[in-house]
């Protein structure tokens, strides 16, 4: 009964390949995000979706896409893997953007 | 441009030591205030959500209060189950949810 879950749990990879996470909630909630946390465990949010439509673009490299095929999925796609990609990347979810954000379990991405 | 700003970034308590954690925010507009556990490899588990100067909450061991500037969250009598990294979020004006984070507090709590 996971209320925010990703895949994979960890993903090591080399520089140049495209990789993807899947993010998926389970709580009915009309919002997602992601957020990468760098080594300093600082978090950063960079996209969030509502009901399927883009609501915050931070300003990350294009290489990075999101892609919501429904409200319940939030999936990160990054192109041409680079070794300052690696860090770990959570997904949450909130009932509408201005409610409590809940976090997944993270996907620790290592670019060799 | 908001901004959190979460002391110390490491903190050492022998159990029972009562404490606080302090987090200093500058933000246009505050919408509320996140407390936020974070265990080793897991993601963020939510806590606390404070909205106004004065306004305080309380889970078991923690309190959390909040000020114009400042957030603290006091560990009254903690267990080494308390160990963790304690983060600070703010939600300002706009419509998007959008959170900015400190860097954390890492608590350790010995037996």
């Amino acid at each position: 009964d996971t209320a925010v879950s990703q895949t994979p749990k960890y993903l090591v990879t080399q520089m140049g390949n495209d990789k993807s996470i899947k993010c998926e909630q389970n709580l009915g909630h009309d919002t997602m995000y992601w957020y990468k946390q760098d080594s300093k465990k600082f978090l950063k949010i960079m996209f969030s979706y509502n009901n399927k439509e883009l609501i915050i673009n931070e300003t990350v490299p294009n290489r990075f896409s999101p892609k919501s095929p429904d409200k319940a999925h939030l999936n990160l796609h990054i192109n041409s893997l680079e070794l300052g990609d690696s860090a770990v990347y959570f997904c949450a979810s909130s009932q509408a953007a201005a409610d409590t954000q809940y976090f997944g379990p993270g996907t620790r991405l290592t670019v060799l | 441009e908001d901004q959190v700003t979460q002391s110390p970034e490491a903190l050492r308590l022998q159990e029972g030591e009562s404490s606080s954690l302090n987090c200093s925010y500058t933000v246009s507009g505050l919408r509320g205030l996140f407390w936020y556990r974070q265990d080793p490899g897991k993601g963020p588990e939510f806590l606390f959500t404070l909205y106004s100067a004065g306004e305080e909450k309380e889970k078991e061991r923690l309190k959390a209060t909040l000020t114009k500037k400042e957030s603290f969250l006091h560990i009254t009598a903690p267990k080494p189950e308390d160990s963790a990294t304690y983060l600070c979020a703010v939600r300002g004006s706009g419509n998007t949810g959008k959170l900015i984070f400190g860097q954390g507090t890492t608590l350790q709590v010995k037996p």
